[in-house]
């Protein structure tokens, strides 16, 4: 399967824990992007890469979340002291620049 | 601030209606559009994009789009809806470059029935 991964597709924490989703994008896009959707909205967008930096991350809802790419290639979303309010899906999706992007399955988190 | 509105919340309709799904945007500058599909259980798919030139785009599964520039809509249409065709639909927009990230509206679900 070459299309993007997310792992894991479910993540069931409680309230205060910290979590952590993986993203392993298409080979060789350079463009990584994380969205999050909550039931009956469309994704919204939280920050995304070019190759390893960071070029927008001012959508992050919170000083809890960050993320990184450290080498270009995979990405990591990390929430900390988890809220009930951060149950949603989160979606990853790589492009090569100027092109439209591939979604992944999206990680279900549900924050009891 | 960019944004996409998308009228209609749910649409059912019976197998063979015509589908029509409203889109409009707004956005400081010149965008490119696109329709992405979720089927239940699937993750989001790309149904059709207009980047520039004709205006009316075509994209997989006999679906439609117009750009209309005045009225800044890019509605979605299919002339004979299935009932697999039954998903949420999400309309979505960025900057003409590209380098941008997708602005989503809120998504209509469509039911069709046999």
């Amino acid at each position: 399967d070459t299309g993007v991964s997310q792992n894991p597709r479910h993540k069931i924490t409680k309230r205060g824990q910290n979590v952590t989703f993986r993203c392993d994008p298409i080979s060789e896009h350079n463009r990584l992007y994380w969205y999050r959707q909550t039931l009956g909205q469309g994704p919204e967008f939280l920050t995304y890469f070019q190759n390893e930096a960071q070029l927008e991350k001012s959508r992050l809802l919170s000083d809890r979340f960050s993320a990184e790419r450290p080498k270009g290639s995979f990405s990591t979303l990390e929430i900390q002291r988890t809220e009930q309010g951060d149950s949603a899906m989160y979606l990853c999706a790589s492009s090569r620049p100027g092109q439209t992007g591939f979604f992944g399955p999206g990680t279900r988190l549900t924050v009891l | 601030a960019q944004s996409v509105s998308q009228h209609n919340h749910h649409v059912i309709l019976s197998e063979a209606a015509s589908l029509e799904l409203g889109c409009n945007y707004s956005y400081g500058g010149t965008v490119n559009l696109f329709w992405y599909v979720q089927y239940p259980g699937q993750h989001l798919q790309l149904l059709l994009k207009y980047f520039s030139g004709d205006p009316l785009v075509k994209g997989i599964k006999g679906f439609e789009a117009e750009f209309i520039k005045s009225k800044f809509s890019f509605n979605l249409r299919k002339p004979s809806v299935q009932w697999s065709d039954t998903a949420e639909y999400f309309c979505a927009v960025n900057a003409l470059s590209g380098n941008t990230p997708l602005v989503f509206g809120k998504g209509t679900r469509l039911s069709v029935i046999a």
